[in-house]
C-alpha cells in the first residue's frame, strides 16, 4: 500500500488555468505538508497543516489555496497559473512531535 | 530563520571508494534533528541517516556515516563503498524539534554521480 500518494503524477497545463493537486496519506499521520521544488532543484516549504489547521505559510501567493478535508487529505488548489509555477511538489505527512516526514511521489507541473 | 548551505553542486565518486558531502547549517536554536535526504532520478524522497542535536554520538546507517560538529554547525554524510545505486541527489535538511508543523528546511543539494 502506498503510504503518501499525489495525483496526478504529471500535469501540463496552460497559463491562466486553475488546477489541483490531490495528496492522500493512509498512516494515521496528523500533520501534513506541501514542498515545492524548482527547477535547480531547491526544496521549500509551502504550507504545513496540523490536524486540518494552517500551521505554516511560507511567504506563498495567495493564488495558492490548500485545503484539508479531514486529517488524510491536503489538497493543493492553484488559480491563475503562472509559467513560475512550473515545479514539482511534493506533499509529505508526520505525526506531530515526530522527526521523519514521509513524502509523495511528487507531481511535475509543466506550465506553457 | 535557520540556513543551510551545501557547498557542493556536484560531486563524483569511483564505485567501491568513499565519498564525503558536506553541509553546513546556521540556526540559534537549541534542539534539533538534521537530515540526509537521497532522491534518486525517480524523484521519490528517502531518508538516509538522521541525527539529533543533543547527541553527541554520530549516526551510522550501514554504509552511511555522519560528521556532526554543533559548534561549527557542520553535518557532513560519508558514503562508504559507493555502489552505482547511490547515485542521486542528497539534500541536507534541518528541522527544529517539537515545533508544530516541524517543517524541513532544505539545502540546496549535491548531485552524486557513482562511475562503475
Amino acid at each position: 500500500d502506498t503510504a503518501v500518494s499525489q495525483t496526478p503524477k504529471y500535469l501540463v497545463t496552460q497559463m491562466g488555468n486553475d488546477k489541483s493537486i490531490k495528496c492522500e496519506q493512509n498512516l494515521g499521520h496528523d500533520t501534513m505538508y506541501w514542498y515545492k521544488q524548482d527547477s535547480k532543484k531547491f526544496l521549500k516549504i509551502m504550507f504545513s497543516y496540523n490536524n486540518k489547521e494552517l500551521i505554516i505559510n511560507e511567504t506563498v501567493p495567495n493564488r495558492f489555496s490548500p485545503k484539508s478535508p479531514d486529517k488524510a487529505h491536503l489538497n493543493l488548489h492553484i488559480n491563475s497559473l503562472e509559467l513560475g509555477d512550473s515545479a514539482v511538489y511534493f506533499c509529505a505527512s508526520s505525526q506531530a512531535g515526530a522527526y521523519e516526514q514521509y513524502f509523495g511521489p511528487g507531481t511535475r507541473l509543466t506550465v506553457t | 530563520a535557520q540556513t543551510v548551505t551545501q557547498s557542493q553542486p556536484e560531486m563524483s565518486v569511483q564505485e567501491a571508494e568513499t565519498v564525503t558531502l558536506s553541509c553546513t547549517y546556521d540556526t540559534s536554536e537549541n534542539n534539533y534533528y538534521l537530515f540526509w535526504y537521497k532522491q534518486p532520478p525517480s524523484r521519490q524522497m528517502i531518508l538516509v541517516i538522521r541525527q539529533e542535536a543533543y547527541k553527541q554520538q554520530n549516526a551510522t546507517e550501514n554504509r552511511f556515516s555522519v560528521n556532526f560538529q554543533k559548534a561549527a554547525k557542520s553535518f557532513s554524510l560519508k558514503i562508504s563503498d559507493s555502489q552505482l545505486g547511490d547515485t542521486a541527489m542528497y539534500f541536507c535538511a534541518f528541522m527544529k524539534r517539537w515545533n508544530a508543523g516541524n517543517m524541513l528546511t532544505f539545502g540546496g543539494g549535491t548531485r552524486l554521480m557513482v562511475k562503475p
